[in-house]
């Protein structure tokens, strides 16, 4: 059955600074990972998708990695400003099943 | 339309009765979720359509819960007799298919309020 963790569960830092967030999951027969952020009270926006075959994706500030041997995938957001005050949500496309299932996010604030 | 839609934004419910949740998926997406977030939780992945195929119903949490596509376009989830631990926002996404390409794409959610 296949798992998404993401660590950590909550960061705080300070405007400006360069973050890494991580998602790990279990089977590594995926379609492919998708980022997403969620505002509060609101739905889900994507911000990236790795195919299965890709190592990485770039838009703006954001670049994410896929090691689908390893079972990881890296979120970089580099010079952080507090609109970028999310959760920030992993989610892969099982091989198996076609299901997207998602990691329990990670609640980032950036503090201005 | 340009994005996921879902209707009502908002529902208010007493114990018991039924509700119907409508979502309205982009136009030629042909694979479809339902999700459901209780509050502070993540995601619970409730129903997958994806084409003419039967549905993933294995997340349903219980038989009062049912989902239909009609066309291959708009879905409605179904609660009937409806309980206080019902109360979440359900989300709806769409996407492309099911391949590695498959962008999904979510709409603004219906937050379910049983009192």
């Amino acid at each position: 059955k296949q798992e998404v963790t993401q660590i950590p569960a909550a960061l705080s830092v300070p405007e400006g600074e360069n973050l890494v967030l991580n998602c790990s999951f279990t089977d590594s027969a995926i379609y492919n990972l998708q980022w997403f952020r969620q505002d509060p009270g609101k739905g889900l926006t994507s911000l990236l998708l790795i195919q299965s075959s890709q190592r990485e994706q770039t838009s703006g500030r954001l670049n994410a990695s896929l090691d689908k041997s390893s079972g990881r995938s890296t979120l970089y957001i580099a010079a952080s400003q507090p609109g970028d005050s999310a959760t920030y949500l992993c989610a892969v496309r099982s091989g198996a099943t076609n299901k997207l299932i998602f990691g329990t996010g990670t609640l980032l604030a950036v503090q201005p | 339309g340009a994005g996921v839609s879902q209707s009502p934004s908002n529902k208010v419910t007493e114990k018991g009765k039924d509700v119907e949740l409508r979502c309205d998926p982009i136009s030629g997406h042909t694979a479809l979720y339902w999700y459901r977030q209780s509050l502070g939780q993540g995601l619970e992945f409730l129903i997958y359509f994806q084409g003419n195929s039967a549905p993933d119903k294995s997340g349903l949490p219980s038989d009062r819960f049912s989902a239909e596509r009609t066309g291959g376009s708009v879905s409605t989830l179904t609660i009937q007799r409806t309980q206080q631990e019902d109360s979440a926002v359900y989300l709806c996404a769409s996407s492309l298919g099911w391949t590695g390409n498959s962008e999904a794409f979510f709409g603004q959610g219906t937050r379910l309020t049983v009192v």
